[in-house]
């Protein structure tokens, strides 16, 4: 079993504020980083698939990057709204089969 | 519209009588898998299918089966449920093949109550 940390665990920010968080993961053996946001009552969906050392992708407000060098990738929202409270989860693979999900960070946005 | 769906959504059992999750995708996806999502606990891998009758197993297989016998099925046994298979589950399917690195899509989750 790899080990997969995201943190923080939880976080509240205000409407606008702009927000980060980080998931950890094996540097040896790397394959690919999933980001996905999970809303409460849904199915988790799919932001960014991130393979590349200095890989940087964005969606909207929505960012990520990745180093494989020192095992880690950032998630970012710019300007946080209330639509994007929900649990964002990042998931390592080092073979492209199978998948090691950290547990998550649960972002609440205050309006 | 491109879906999992599994099924039933809910079922509360109880112990040692068998049941079937069943998750089809209608995307021509070669990999599907099944997690278990359990509180304090990320999601957790139980077994997974690169292409039809393939299957391998993932982090946590113990007392569960799994079939591919057509490629857009795949179903989760429980033979003999216990309490500890008290769980939310999730089917993700995936597109392999010539494309790469494409993200998983799931299911809306079934909740299984054993008692």
């Amino acid at each position: 079993i790899l080990n997969v940390e995201q943190s923080p665990q939880s976080l509240h920010v205000q409407e606008g504020d702009s927000t980060n968080f980080t998931c950890s993961f094996p540097s040896s053996n790397f394959y690919a980083l999933h980001w996905y946001r999970w809303e409460t009552a849904k199915s988790p969906e799919a932001l960014f698939v991130m393979t590349l050392n200095g890989d940087e992708k964005k969606k909207g407000r929505i960012s990520a990057t990745l180093n494989t060098k020192e095992g880690y990738s950032y998630l970012y929202i710019k300007g946080s709204q209330p639509e994007d409270s929900a649990t964002y989860l990042c998931a390592f693979t080092n073979t492209g089969n199978q998948f090691y999900f950290g547990t998550g960070t649960s972002l609440t946005v205050i309006p | 519209e491109a879906q999992v769906t599994q099924n039933p959504r809910y079922l509360i059992t109880v112990t040692g009588k068998k049941l079937t999750v069943t998750c089809s995708q209608n995307m021509n996806h070669e990999y599907m898998s099944w997690y278990r999502q359990d509180p304090g606990l990320g999601l957790r891998q139980i077994y997974y299918s690169m292409n039809v009758e393939v299957t391998d197993k993932g982090d946590v297989p113990e007392g569960y089966k799994v079939s591919r016998k057509e490629k857009r099925n795949f179903p989760l046994i429980l033979e003999s449920p216990s309490p500890n298979q008290t769980s939310l589950y999730f089917c993700a399917s995936m597109l392999r093949g010539q494309v790469f690195n494409q993200p998983q899509h799931f299911g809306d989750g079934t909740r299984l109550s054993i008692l």
